[in-house]
């Protein structure tokens, strides 16, 4: 596609539900990360996948949170039993390769808000 | 562990003044530097770079300079503009655990007045 493309682009949910979080990258694209960013704050650092990668999931906070990607392409960025304080913009970001080669670009985000 | 620090996280000027945002970052081993601009409701989006074989890099109104030995890199806006006004943030490539990631500073929130 012409870009990143994540959905829902605004979810709101009920303290204790499920939500999935869709990302699709830019064709062709190996490198996929996702951030989280709360209202007025930084670029927090959720997981990596790279190619055929085992990912990094070194940034996921908790073990509610889980990601997969699938065929290289599509990643979908699971939160289970959701708490208030994961209320954010989820953004996702891909790139040609390793982030040494190559410009990220970014999803206009998914904002959840969990009630 | 590692991280990128970013100062200062707000800064005003006037109009035409300079902006200067600087970073730091903990990684020797880290070689690429970005620099993303965010406007309010928007993703963020690059607006330069730099590698770590290089110590300045300009675009018009944009420079970035690195200094590898102190672990610091700043941007640089001259004759800044409202349309400047964004929230820029830093990142560094980080190696962990055999992963190449970017790690972003916290963000530094710009108003330029007119």
């Amino acid at each position: 596609g012409a870009g990143v493309s994540q959905s829902p682009s605004n979810k709101v949910t009920e303290k204790g539900k499920d939500v999935e979080l869709r990302c699709d990258p830019i064709s062709g694209h190996t490198a996929l990360y996702w951030y989280r960013q709360s209202l007025g704050q930084g670029l927090e650092f959720l997981i990596y996948f790279q190619g055929n990668s085992a990912p990094d999931k070194s940034g996921l906070p908790s073990d509610r949170f889980s990601a997969e990607r699938t065929g290289g392409s599509v990643s979908t960025l699971t939160i289970q039993r959701t708490q208030q304080e994961d209320s954010a913009v989820y953004l996702c970001a891909s790139s040609h390769t390793g982030p040494n080669t190559g410009e990220l670009f970014f999803g206009e985000g998914s904002r959840l808000t969990v009630l | 562990g590692e991280n990128v620090e970013q100062h200062p996280s707000t800064l005003s000027v006037q109009e035409g003044d300079s902006a200067v945002i600087k970073c730091t970052y903990s990684d020797s081993a880290s070689n690429y530097f970005p620099w993303y601009k965010q406007e309010l409701g928007k993703r963020p989006q690059l607006i330069i770079d730099i590698r770590s074989n290089v110590g300045e890099k300009k675009d018009q109104r944009i420079a970035v300079t690195l200094n590898k030995t102190a672990k610091h890199f700043s941007l640089h806006i001259t004759e800044t503009q409202p349309e400047d006004s964004a929230v820029y943030f830093c990142a560094a490539s980080i190696i962990s655990g055999g992963y190449n990631k970017l790690i972003f500073g916290a963000g530094t929130r710009l108003a330029v007045h007119p």
